[in-house]
Formats: C-alpha cells, sequence, structure tokens
C-alpha cells in the first residue's frame, strides 16, 4: 500500500524567507504527486501536480523518484501563503483515490 | 460554473441513527470520490465512482457505510447506526476523468452525539 509523509506539522517562516514542505512517498509504480491547499475557510484546492511542471504563485516541486520525495518550495514567502499544506500520491492511471499526507500548516509571520 | 456542491454542510445527530450525505459533482466529470477527514486519522479516501459503479468498496470503514451513484451525476453516503467515531468530515470531489485534478466540495461536518 501507498504512504504519503509530511514531517511538519508545522512550519513558521518569516515573510520574504525561503520556504520548503516537505513530502516523502511509498509505492511501488509510479505514481501522480499533487500538493493541495487550503486556505483559512476555504476548500481544499489543487496547487500543482508533478506531470505540469508548472509554477503556482511562485511554488514549485520537482519529483526525486531516487529519494521518493516531492518536496514545495517557494523562494520568497509572502503572507497569504499561510494555509494548510497537503501532499497527496495518485496510482499511476489514476483509477484510484487520493492518498493524502497528514499534512502542513504553514504560517508566514509579517 | 457551479463546484462540487455537497449537502447538507452540517449534521448532528443522535447515535444509533442512519445519516444520508449528499454529492452534487461538477457537469460532465465522471469520476466521483469520497474523503473523510478527522483529527486523529487526517484525510482518508473511502470510495471511487467511474460512472455509476465503484470498483472498490475496500476503503469503506465498516459495512454500516454504503455508497451509490445514480445517472452518473449525485451520490450519497449514507452511514447506518452512527457511532461516536463516524464524527468527521465528509469531503466529495470530482474530475472530469480518473487521470485528472480533482475538484472538492465544501464537505459535510458531521456530529454524533
Amino acid at each position: 500500500a501507498q504512504r504519503v509523509t509530511q514531517p511538519e506539522k508545522l512550519l513558521s517562516v518569516f515573510k520574504g524567507a525561503p520556504v520548503e514542505l516537505k513530502c516523502n512517498y511509498s509505492y511501488s509504480g509510479s505514481p501522480e504527486l499533487f500538493w493541495y491547499v487550503q486556505y483559512s475557510r476555504q476548500r481544499l484546492q489543487l496547487l500543482l501536480r508533478h506531470i505540469s511542471r508548472e509554477s503556482i504563485k511562485g511554488f514549485t516541486a520537482d519529483l526525486n523518484k531516487g529519494e521518493t520525495s516531492f518536496h514545495l518550495k517557494k523562494p520568497f514567502a509572502q503572507e497569504e501563503d499561510s494555509a494548510m499544506y497537503y501532499c497527496a500520491l495518485q496510482p499511476g492511471g489514476g483509477a484510484d483515490g487520493l492518498t493524502f499526507g497528514k499534512g502542513t500548516h504553514l504560517i508566514i509571520q509579517p | 460554473g457551479a463546484g462540487v456542491s455537497q449537502s447538507p454542510s452540517n449534521k448532528v445527530t443522535e447515535k444509533g441513527k442512519d445519516v444520508e450525505l449528499r454529492c452534487d459533482p461538477i457537469s460532465g466529470h465522471t469520476a466521483l470520490y469520497w474523503y473523510r477527514q478527522s483529527l486523529g486519522q487526517g484525510l482518508e479516501f473511502l470510495i471511487y465512482f467511474q460512472g455509476n459503479s465503484a470498483p472498490d468498496k475496500s476503503g469503506l470503514p465498516s459495512d454500516r457505510f454504503s455508497a451509490e451513484r445514480t445517472g452518473g451525476s449525485v451520490s450519497t453516503l449514507t452511514i447506518q447506526r452512527t457511532q461516536q467515531e463516524d464524527s468527521a468530515v465528509y469531503l466529495c470531489a470530482s474530475s472530469l476523468a480518473p487521470n485528472q485534478p480533482q475538484h472538492f466540495g465544501d464537505g459535510t461536518r458531521l456530529s454524533i452525539l
């Protein structure tokens, strides 16, 4: 069975500082990896997925198959980035639900 | 257009009662998913529909849980003889196809007294 680990429950950084939210996974096949974000009082929404290789709101994430990691990074944090961030995995092919990590609460201090 | 819609948004009921939760996916989305979000367990996947059929029901926590989808659209998640450990936020998501990004609803917050 697959597993997603987000080691930090809470991460607090100052505005303008770099941010890295860690995500490690275990899965025997080729997974699809996602980052979802939930802002205060809003629904869970997709931030980015590894196959699209986009940068959304300044965030990027690179899939490292050797280290089985999919860390989320942003060079300069902004106050509006404060939210819960969830890393998620879906088996290749997509015919299954997402396996989520427990989430990291990111707080950007002014 | 409208996103995924779930009702009710909040449900408080007594232990032992049955509850029915509803999900209206985005129009045209063939895949539909149910998840549960609770304090101790985080976000856990319950069941997935492609069209009206659910290929794998093993994610449902117990045989008190059932789900159906009719007309390739609306889905209901039913919990019979509710227990206190069923208290959680139940989230529904839909996607255009199984390998496409999932769009989530606001969830139903279920509280069992």
